[in-house]
């Protein structure tokens, strides 16, 4: 069964990075038929993809984050992680990672709650 | 980016009832339209991909149709599970977007 988890801070300081790392289970990151994506909800809003990252490093991004985002797998530890930087308190949001089989959102973590404040 | 449009935003209705919901994309798309359910505190889950492709383990009630630009999500008999948020998502040209949902809720 797969499964993927998030983790990190739940509590970012506006103009700090925000970091989050997504554990795989059931499946390897390095398994050539799955890229590698996280996608966020704001409180009471839509779903914003943010970017993926393929097994060989390679990454895509949404432009209106691309600026300030990054995405980075670990084979090794079979994980993703995400950093965004000099957030906001527009960067409040639940944060998915979720495995993108072509183009199609099949497996979603639960959701990490981050809340931007001092 | 391509922008996706649902009609309605919300709507209500009955156990029993057939329900429709509409995903229009800015630009064609083809068939790579998927379709999401999201129940209250849960993360999105995959219905429909490739715009009529039923994912495994979703029941044969809901079905979807469309090509091109205009795509439809059907619930045959509405059942009480099925009270949710749906949304649409391309898959056509990154950035992958989403539409701004539909809310099925108890008439």
């Amino acid at each position: 069964q797969v499964q993927l988890q998030e983790s990190g801070p739940g509590l970012v300081k506006p103009s700090e990075t925000l970091s989050l790392t997504c554990t795989v289970s059931g499946v390897s990151v390095d398994n050539g038929d799955y890229y590698w994506s996280w996608i966020r909800q704001p409180p009471g809003k839509g779903l914003e993809w943010i970017g993926y990252v393929y097994y060989s490093g390679h990454t895509n991004y949404n432009p209106s984050l691309k600026s300030r985002v990054s995405i980075s797998i670990d084979t090794s530890k079979n994980q993703f992680s995400l950093n965004l930087t000099s957030v906001t308190a527009a960067d409040a949001a639940v944060y998915y990672c979720v495995r993108d089989a072509i183009w199609r959102f099949d497996t979603w973590g639960q959701g990490a709650l981050v809340t931007v404040s001092s | 980016d391509i922008q996706m449009t649902q009609s309605p935003s919300s709507l209500s209705a009955s156990v029993g009832d057939r329900v429709t919901i509409t995903c229009r994309a800015s630009q064609t798309i083809s068939t790579s339209l998927n379709w999401y359910q999201q129940k209250s505190g849960k993360a999105p889950k995959l219905l429909i991909y490739a715009a009529s492709s039923l994912q495994s383990g979703v029941p044969s009630r809901f079905s979807g149709s469309g090509s091109g630009t205009d795509f439809t999500l059907s619930i045959s008999i509405l059942q009480p599970e099925d009270f949710a948020t749906y949304y649409c998502q391309q898959g056509y040209s990154p950035p992958w977007t989403f539409g701004q949902g539909t809310r099925v809720d108890v008439k």
